[in-house]
């Protein structure tokens, strides 16, 4: 199971916007609408933030987003804020009861 | 208050074996699936192996080598690594599902292999 495909870096200064992209292909991201987010401060433990594509879990704010187009999932950071800065996992279901990471996102506030 | 516990970890010489253990207090893991995840010194999140009510899955990388297993009286996963290797080094993550993502996290047990 190949990992799907995240940029290694993205940035915005306070207030501007980011989308975060995550392709994979039509056997997991488009095969399926399981595809959630983590976010992981350095030396925290992840914590999901978005689910089934673009739910946000209670306690999240707004600001953070989801959607998936095709085989691309994208996570987009609204208003951002110097909290938001952090490294950023996409995940999708892949069938057969088999999960797949991104190879992760770090967010720079500027 | 919500805890996920994780065990077991340690340095272990390769071609070791180490046992895992996740204990949740607070949360219930009876009615759903459960994961390991691990993640490597400065590397991403990997998935490793998931567990349902009678059904478990296992990375391609781990196969053969890891088994999971969950005492759903005790509300306790384990993970039983054997044959590690350098590159198994990593923070392992006990995780609960909640539609097909990884909800609720442990605080991670570190596994070293090295001679």
């Amino acid at each position: 199971q190949s990992a799907l495909t995240q940029p290694p870096s993205a940035s915005g200064s306070p207030g501007q916007s980011v989308t975060i992209s995550c392709s994979g292909t039509s056997s997991d991201v488009g095969g399926y609408n399981y595809v959630s987010w983590y976010q992981q401060h350095p030396d925290k433990t992840p914590k999901v933030i978005i689910s089934e594509v673009n739910k946000r879990p209670s306690g999240v704010p707004d600001r953070f987003s989801g959607s998936k187009s095709g085989n691309t999932a994208s996570l987009t950071v609204s208003g951002l804020q110097a909290e938001d800065e952090a490294d950023y996992y996409c995940s999708s279901y892949a069938g057969n009861n088999n999960w797949v990471f991104g190879g992760g996102t770090k967010l720079t506030v500027l | 208050e919500v805890q996920v516990v994780e065990s077991g970890g340690g340095l272990v010489q390769p071609g070791g074996s180490l046992r895992l253990s996740c204990a949740g207090s607070g949360v219930t893991f009876i009615n759903h699936s459960m994961h390991w995840v691990r993640q490597a010194p400065g590397k991403g999140l990997v998935w490793v192996s998931r567990i349902g009510r009678a059904t478990s899955t296992l990375a391609e990388s781990v196969k053969g080598r890891f088994t999971i297993s969950r005492d759903s009286a005790k509300n306790t996963l384990y993970l039983q690594m054997s044959s590690l290797r350098v590159e198994d080094t990593a923070v392992y993550y006990c995780v609960r599902d909640t539609a097909y993502a990884f909800e609720i996290w442990g605080q991670g047990t570190v596994v070293t292999v090295s001679s």
